[in-house]
Formats: C-alpha cells, structure tokens, sequence
C-alpha cells in the first residue's frame, strides 16, 4: 500500500462546477500537509497548505480529517484554467528520514 | 525573489555516458530535495540535503547515482553510465526549513534528461 493514495481521476467537469478530491495517508505520524497543481510538462506548484481547522484561498477549501487521515480539496465554480493534475503532500515527523512524500496526483479536465 | 534555478534544462545523451545536473536553490532555503519523474507518472523521492548534508539518500535507485551540495546552496545531481531507464524529468526543490517543520517545497523547472 502507498503511503499516500489519490484517486487518479480522469476527473473531466463543466464549467462552473464543484468538484472535491481526496487524499489518503497511511502514517498517522503525519503533520503536514500541500495541495499542489501541476500543469502538463511543467513543475509542481504549491496551491495551499492544509490546517486542522481547514481553511479557503478563494474557490479552493482544503480540510483535514486525522482521524480518518485524509484531506480533501473543494474547488467550487471550476474554471477551464482549473485543469490540471493535483498532488497531494504529506510531511512525516517521526523518522529521521525526511522526505515529503507525494501522492501520484488526481487529474482535473474543465470544458467548456 | 530569484526562484530555484536548475539547469540544463534539457540534456540528451548517449547511453553510458555521465551526466550532471545542477540545482541553485532559493537563497537562505536550508532543505534541498531531488526527485525525478518520469512520463505519465508521480514524482519519485531521490535524496534530500539539510544544509550540506544528505540524511536520506533512499531513494537514490543505484550507485549509479550520487549527490552533492557544497556551501549550504548549490546541489550537483550526477548518473554515470546512464541508461535508457534514467530517461525523465529531474526535479529539484527547496525549503526553507527541514523535513521537521511545516514548510512548503518549491520546485524547479526541471532538467529534461532523455538517454539515446
């Protein structure tokens, strides 16, 4: 089992809809958690940080269920601009080894 | 602010041949991570740096590979006598702080590297 699952989509949407991912994580030592968007052939980019308390950045909610570790990302009123693939990070503290790990993404497909 | 710099940005070479790829991260970012991605597919962890030293080298794939940062800022990825499974986009990324604190990642454009 990967330490943290994403289903891969496709998720293909219209316009102005919402649509919600989620993320699975399998160390209950995790501490930290990013959403990323990354555009085809081009490097991650950091969409927003994941709080316990959940918080927004506009169209985009991000929340964190530890005790059924996962997070979620809402994007509401989709915008064709949307489309990309969206990574999951998760940060681990309770090794020494330091890596944050990523999910392998979920693709998002906004038509018109 | 300068982002992460990585270059060459794209690199072909013929099979056996080593090759170098370099990373300048962000100014006064202490964490350095490498990972590599190939085609269609998720990022692969390689190795990360805090300040000049690599407290985990796992998932380096073979000796093959190594990695050095010197003066707590530029990193220096090296495949000797590459193969056509080397073939992907490397990634190098930076942080602020280490694995131990919530710090973000911030990613390079990537070297492109393809094995003839």
């Amino acid at each position: 089992r990967k330490e943290v699952e994403q289903d891969p989509g496709p998720f293909n949407v219209p316009e102005g809809a919402t649509v919600a991912f989620n993320c699975t994580y399998s160390n209950s030592a995790s501490q930290s958690f990013f959403w990323y968007r990354q555009d085809c052939r081009k490097e991650p980019k950091l969409l927003m940080s994941v709080y316990s308390s959940g918080n927004e950045d506009g169209r985009f909610t991000a929340q964190l269920n530890r005790a059924s570790q996962y997070i979620s990302l809402l994007i509401r009123d989709s915008k064709l601009s949307d489309s990309a693939t969206y990574l999951c990070v998760v940060k681990s503290y309770n090794t020494n080894a330091g890596k944050s790990t990523f999910g392998d993404g979920t693709t998002l497909t906004v038509k018109p | 602010g300068a982002g992460v710099s990585q270059s060459p940005s794209n690199k072909v070479t013929e099979k056996g041949k080593d090759v170098e790829l370099r990373c300048d991260p962000i100014s006064g970012h202490t964490a350095l991570y490498w990972y590599r991605q190939r085609l269609g597919q998720g990022l692969e962890f390689l190795i990360y740096f805090q300040g000049n030293s690599a407290p985990d080298k796992s998932g380096l794939p073979s000796d093959r590979f190594s990695a050095e940062r010197t003066g707590e800022s530029v990193s220096t990825l090296t495949i000797q006598r590459t193969q056509q499974e080397d073939s992907a986009v490397y990634l190098c990324a930076s942080s602020l702080l280490g694995e131990r604190a919530h710090s973000p990642l911030h990613f390079g454009n990537g070297t492109r590297l393809t094995v003839t």
